[in-house]
């Protein structure tokens, strides 16, 4: 059963700071990572996609990695301001046809002024 | 406009009666997801779509069917609601094949009373 864990479940930070969440994953078949933004009572805003032969991305003030021996994926956002906040989700595929998402549970993150 | 839209946003339904969640999709996707969202679980598969032809099942299917009714449209309906139905149910699409980057939709929350 493949499991997705994200830490912390939740941030309360003032803006300006810089963050980082993490994400791990138990399964070694990681094919993709894809990094989500989900505000509330809203569907969920893929961030950045760490394809099957990269490490990490970067848009903006956010930048996401990935380790596959480790069993991790952290995104960095840079500056925090108060739109901002949101609960942040990582989920991955295993590659081969399915293109199926295993997701964390997420993390949510409140940024005041 | 859009890329996937959900209708409806919201719905409030007894238990025993039929309902049909729609999904429709501009980007030209082949593969096509419907997910369900639960406080604290996450987001789990219920039922997917490579193409016209092809349904296939999630985690979490009992209880619930599906219609590709064109490349552009995937419908999900329960025959007989209950209350542990009440989620927030989400669309996706993805490429095929391609980066398996998925777009959700806005979601259509559901209450089984």
């Amino acid at each position: 059963k493949q499991e997705v864990t994200q830490i912390p479940a939740a941030l309360s930070v003032p803006e300006g700071e810089n963050l980082v969440l993490n994400c791990s994953f138990t399964d070694s078949a990681i094919y993709n990572l894809q990094w989500f933004r989900q505000d509330p009572g809203k569907g969920l805003t893929s961030l950045l996609l760490i394809q099957s032969s990269q490490r990490e991305q970067t848009s903006g003030r956010l930048n996401a990695s990935l380790d596959k021996s480790s069993g991790r994926s952290t995104l960095y956002i840079a500056a925090s301001q108060p739109g901002d906040s949101a609960t942040y989700l990582c989920a991955f595929d295993r590659g081969s046809t399915l293109g199926r998402l295993y997701f964390g549970r997420g993390t949510q993150l409140t940024v005041w002024p | 406009d859009a890329d996937v839209t959900q209708t409806p946003r919201n719905r409030i339904t007894k238990t025993g009666k039929r309902i049909m969640l729609e999904c429709s999709q501009t980007k030209g996707h082949d593969r096509m997801y419907w997910y369900r969202q639960d406080p604290g679980l996450g987001l789990r598969l219920i039922y997917y779509s490579f193409d016209v032809k092809d349904i296939n099942k999630g985690e979490i299917s009992d209880g619930y069917s599906v219609s590709r009714q064109a490349q552009a449209k995937f419908s999900l309906s329960l025959e007989s609601a209950i209350p542990n139905q009440t989620a927030l149910y989400f669309c996706a699409t993805s490429e095929s094949p391609g980066r398996h980057e998925q777009f959700f939709g806005p979601g259509t929350r559901l209450t089984v009373l």
